[in-house]
């Protein structure tokens, strides 16, 4: 079944430290996409990035790192020098191919982060 | 700027009063999605359009339908909401022939049921 695990439910940091968010999946699928968006308390949810399971390169974007290691099944995330502006629930998702030939989103729970100042 | 607009930010609505969320998209994607997401949890598939072809997901209750009348706009029909059926709201569109996998969301309807 496919399945996305994100074990931490809450993180608090004091702002310019550095966290790590965990993800890791389940799937059948030997092709699938892997995302982490950001939930503010504004409740839209922000697109971070999209890796396929073929692209095991680590990806850099200032201060946001992803670290996906197949072998492991995981897709973690970095934020660098955490600032304030970082506070909100983020979440790990898997794409699942549908039967209508589009895909769906398996999320995981959410890790809500905390930067305090 | 190109985007997806949920329309009211906020519904209040009575036990068993009928209410419509909505939705529209400035992007022309052919894909829309519902998703409910309960208080602290992750957001669920109810259901998505690809161009016209209505896809349910199979848990979703009857309580809960959907139109979508023209490539931007999309609506989410509840008709006899529930205590339970208090979430967020969030709709999503995304390209199935462009190749891209990312679903973009708008800022959600925040629906309380009295």
């Amino acid at each position: 079944a496919q399945k996305v695990t994100q074990a931490q439910t809450e993180i608090s940091v004091v702002e310019k430290e550095d966290v790590t968010l965990d993800c890791v999946y389940e799937t059948r699928d030997t092709t699938y996409y892997l995302f982490w968006y950001k939930q503010p308390p504004s409740g839209e949810l922000v697109f971070l990035i999209r890796r396929n399971s073929f692209d095991e390169q680590n990806e850099i974007s200032g201060r946001y790192s992803w670290n996906f290691q197949k072998s492991t099944s995981s897709f973690n995330f970095t934020i660098t020098a955490s600032q304030v502006v970082d506070s909100a629930v983020y979440f790990c998702a898997l794409s699942e191919v549908l039967t209508s030939g589009t895909y769906k989103y398996i999320f995981g729970t959410g890790t809500r982060l905390k930067v305090l100042a | 700027d190109a985007m997806v607009i949920q329309n009211p930010r906020y519904q209040v609505t009575q036990f068993g009063k009928p209410v419509t969320l909505s939705c529209s998209q400035t992007l022309n994607h052919n894909v829309m999605y519902w998703y409910q997401q309960k208080s602290s949890q992750a957001p669920k598939l109810l259901f998505h359009y690809y161009d016209k072809d209505f896809n349910n997901e199979a848990d979703t209750p009857d309580n809960f339908q959907s139109r979508r009348p023209n490539t931007s706009f999309c609506f989410l029909d509840i008709r006899s909401p529930g205590l339970g059926d208090a979430a967020m709201y969030l709709c999503a569109t995304s390209s199935r022939d462009r190749g891209s996998y990312e679903q973009y969301f708008g800022p959600g309807t925040r629906l309380t049921v009295t």
